[in-house]
Order: C-alpha cells, then structure tokens, then sequence
C-alpha cells in the first residue's frame, strides 16, 4: 500500500517565525489532507489537497502530484499552532487514509 | 464541510466490561467507515474498514471478535470492545466518507480500562 512520510518529525519555532512542513508519499494519490491534532486529541482538518495549492489565512499548503509530495506552509506562527500535524493520503476508491507519523510543532513565545 | 460525530468521548471502564463507541455521519450517508486507534505520541493506525450492510475488513493483527463494528445503516457505525483489558486503553477515532473524496473525522473516544 501507500506509504506517507513526513519531516521534520520535530520542530521549534519563536512565536512569528515562518516553517514548512513536508509530506512525501510514495505513489499517486487521489486524496491528500492535513490535519492538525490538537491537546485533546481532535483532528482538525486543515486541507483536502490532492493537487494544487489552497490557502487559509496563515496557513497554505501545496501538493506536487508529479513528484509525489506535498508542503504545508505557517506563516507568523503562533503559540496555538503548536500540536501535532499529519499528513495522509490514500489513492483509490474508498480505500483509508494512511496517515504519515506527523511533525510534532512547538511554538514558544 | 460534512460532520461526523463520535460519541462518548471519553469513557472509563473496568477490566472485562464491554464498551461501544458510536460514530454517526450527520449530514452526509457514509457508504465507508474506516475506524483508527492511535497511541500516546503515535500516529493513527487503521483498525478496519467497515460498509454499510456488509462484515468489516480488519487490519492484520486486529482482533475482530475484540473489536466489534456494526455498519447497520448509512449513517452510524459502532465499534464494541469486548472484554476491555488496560492495553485496549486508546484513543479511537472514526472517519466516514460517501465516495472517493474527503474524509471527515469524529471527535474521537479516548477509552481508560482500569
């Protein structure tokens, strides 16, 4: 099956610092999403981005199906960005997401 | 976009009860439920795929008479864990999707066996 990776698995940034995060995955997909899971647990979804780029506020994101990665972008980030972000992907029908083992974001002040 | 709640959220029990996690598609029929379990400071790990109507496909290593799903309608799926051990203690998250699009996830459950 599909296989997704993500870097940096860890990550330090000064409260209005900008950062990339970056999702490979290892066979064409139909469906990629980012997520930002936060303190309790809940999934927040932040991009459904098989292709292109899409934009929200601070955050965009980026998916190169060709060459099979996506990045997602924090502008000014701030200390309630901090958590854990996931990329996942699948790439059939009704096939599961596979869900990369995330970048674990601290924002400090 | 579509809602998919979870329910309970939380949710302590003894060792060797039996606990059932709903998870209900809104606003939209879910023809497929996928169902996850992730672990503190992991990602999460697909436990089955269930279709409405039909007997869920478990993961290899998934126990299916532990982890119980039902998928008896287009918009609800439940997952009964049985005979709950402290090592089934886990954060269960659900995802509903009607076709090859976005998935939408629940709350998630976050299941305490003592």
């Amino acid at each position: 099956g599909i296989q997704v990776e993500q870097s940096p698995p860890d990550l330090i940034l000064q409260e209005g610092a900008n950062s990339t995060l970056r999702c490979n995955f290892s066979d064409s997909v139909n469906n990629l999403q980012w997520f930002h899971q936060n303190p309790w647990g809940q999934l927040i979804n932040l991009f459904y981005i098989p292709s292109g780029t899409k934009q929200n506020g601070r955050l965009s994101a980026t998916t190169v199906a060709t060459e099979r990665y996506s990045l997602l972008y924090i502008s000014s980030s701030q200390t309630t960005d901090s958590g854990v972000y996931f990329c996942a992907a699948r790439n059939s029908g009704n096939t599961p997401l596979v869900f990369g083992k995330g970048t674990r974001l601290s924002v400090i002040a | 976009g579509a809602v998919v709640s979870q329910h309970p959220s939380r949710v302590i029990c003894k060792s060797g009860t039996s606990v059932k996690i709903e998870c209900r598609s809104l606003d939209f029929q879910a023809t497929t439920m996928f169902w996850y379990r992730q672990f503190p400071k992991q990602s999460l790990m697909l436990m089955a795929t269930s279709n409405e109507g039909s007997k869920a496909t478990y993961e290899q290593g998934v126990e299916k008479d532990k982890f119980l799903i039902n998928h008896a309608s287009l918009t609800l799926s439940t997952l009964t864990v049985t005979s709950a051990h402290p090592e089934d203690s886990s954060f269960y998250i659900c995802s509903a999707t009607d076709g090859p699009g976005e998935l939408f996830f629940g709350e998630g459950s976050r299941l305490t066996v003592l």
